[in-house]
């Protein structure tokens, strides 16, 4: 069964520093791309940003240069250091898996329950 | 630019079908989305994938009564024989390279 479990989330003032963590098992850990994707109090889902199986990341503009994303394929866990935290980026931090089938990839079929980051 | 949009509500009665749509951009009908079921207080939940042929995958233990469609731009994820925990926000989410775009929602409510 594919587990996906975040830790990290914590209370910080605006300007500061956070790492969110997920912890990965059931599953080939080094053979999926992984993401993190957040929600904000009420409302929709936000994709943040996303580690390759081949080491590749991508950010969405609104974190790009304040967020750092990070994979570890040996202890099967996915990170997110955050700088430079603003009011914005409160939210639950969702960790997902990037699904492979018969249509190929881009869906994220497996999720994790969340990690709440309050900026304030 | 790549974009989703989603009507904000849908609602049907008890054991009838509700569709629910997702529109792609301008320039973007070839692109496959992915649905998301989130009912209150839970994180989402992978439905299916829906390609431009209208064509769809589902996920694991997904029920027969979702399925997809497409047309055009548009994508769809129908709903029959709604039951009280279809109730909640679904979620459509397209993907190019280096980026993943979700929907606003759509908040579904069972009469």
């Amino acid at each position: 069964e594919v587990q996906l479990e975040e830790s990290g989330g914590d209370w910080v003032q605006p300007g500061g520093s956070l790492k969110v963590s997920c912890a990965a098992s059931g599953f080939r850990f080094n053979g999926h791309d992984m993401h993190w994707v957040r929600q904000a109090p009420g409302k929709g889902l936000e994709w943040v940003a996303s580690a390759g199986s081949l080491g590749d990341t991508y950010y969405s503009d609104s974190v790009k240069g304040r967020f750092t994303i990070s994979r570890d394929n040996v202890r099967n866990s996915l990170h997110l250091q955050m700088n430079t935290l603003r009011s914005g980026d409160t939210a639950v931090y969702f960790c997902a898996r990037e699904g492979r089938d018969q249509f190929g990839s881009g869906n994220l079929d497996s999720w994790g329950q969340g990690t709440l980051v309050t900026v304030s | 630019q790549l974009v989703v949009t989603q009507s904000p509500s849908a609602s049907a009665s008890l054991g009838t079908s509700v569709k629910v749509t997702c529109t792609l951009s301008s320039g973007h009908s070839d692109y496959a989305i992915a649905w998301y079921q989130q009912q209150p207080g839970k994180g989402p939940r992978y439905l299916m994938k829906v390609k431009s042929d209208g064509s769809h995958l589902k996920g694991d233990g997904v029920p027969p009564r979702f399925s997809g469609s497409s047309y055009g731009t548009e994508r769809y994820l129908t709903i029959s024989s709604l039951q009280s925990e279809d109730e909640g926000d679904y979620y459509c989410q397209t993907w190019g390279t280096g980026t993943y775009v979700f929907g606003p929602g759509t908040t579904v409510s069972v009469l």
